[in-house]
């Protein structure tokens, strides 16, 4: 079976623009989540979607936003960039989301903001 | 809230050294626990997890026990290796409200092993 995949793998943009980003679960995974990686914060939960409704979001301001299709890819967007939001931006999926479950993390998109 | 504490690094061994990297919790309910591991430029990958009180997670030598009575999930290996070298982290999956299983992560420990 594929594993998470994540595009793209790296992307530098500059203060004030959007970025786009985007996650393929693993067949047959519903449930689908988002990660900021920094050095300073760690690792920090942005949102998860399950069935193309977000369940849940992390404390982040609205210029993070989301969606899932109904094959289970998401999509995440950063809106107004800022120097502060250069990060891993990981993937994660599983299939329904329940506490048990594995979560199963993508590379990661390196996002740079100049 | 959730949340996790585990040892700050960089710890540095000895290759076949023994390793022990602390990790607590605190958590509402009953959370699973998981160790991941993150090499150089990559994604996460589970290591090993434990689902409920006592469970003994284990994988590729290293071990760690679900302990609920001192909610702590410490990683251990009696033999470490030079491809061991990456960054750990400590991680609960617990319900955070409506539903949702989000998984909270400790700061990470960076570990070195030299030959």
């Amino acid at each position: 079976k594929a594993g998470v995949t994540q595009t793209p793998r790296y992307l530098i943009k500059t203060r004030g623009q959007q970025v786009t980003l985007s996650c393929s679960p693993i067949s047959g995974h519903r449930s689908v989540s988002w990660y900021q990686q920094t050095p300073g914060q760690g690792l920090q939960f942005l949102f998860e979607y399950f069935s193309e409704t977000q369940r849940n979001k992390g404390n982040f301001p609205g210029r993070f936003s989301g969606r899932q299709f109904s094959n289970s890819r998401s999509e995440m967007n950063v809106s107004t960039l800022e120097l502060g939001d250069s990060a891993l931006y990981l993937c994660a999926s599983s299939v329904l989301g329940t506490a048990k479950e594995t979560q199963y993390f993508g590379p990661g998109t390196r996002l740079l903001v100049l | 809230g959730n949340s996790v504490t585990q040892m700050e690094g960089p710890v540095t061994l000895s290759e076949e050294a023994f390793l022990t990297i602390n990790c607590t919790y605190t958590a509402t309910g009953y959370p699973s626990l998981f160790w991941y591991v993150q090499y150089p430029g990559e994604g996460l990958q589970l290591l090993l997890k434990a689902t409920k009180a006592d469970d003994k997670g284990s994988n590729k030598g290293f071990e760690a026990t679900y302990r609920k009575e001192t909610t702590s999930f410490h990683l251990e290996k009696g033999s470490v290796q030079v491809s061991d070298s990456a960054v750990y982290f400590c991680a609960l999956r617990a319900d955070s409200g409506a539903g949702s299983y989000q998984l909270t992560f400790g700061k990470g420990t960076k570990l070195s092993v030299i030959p």
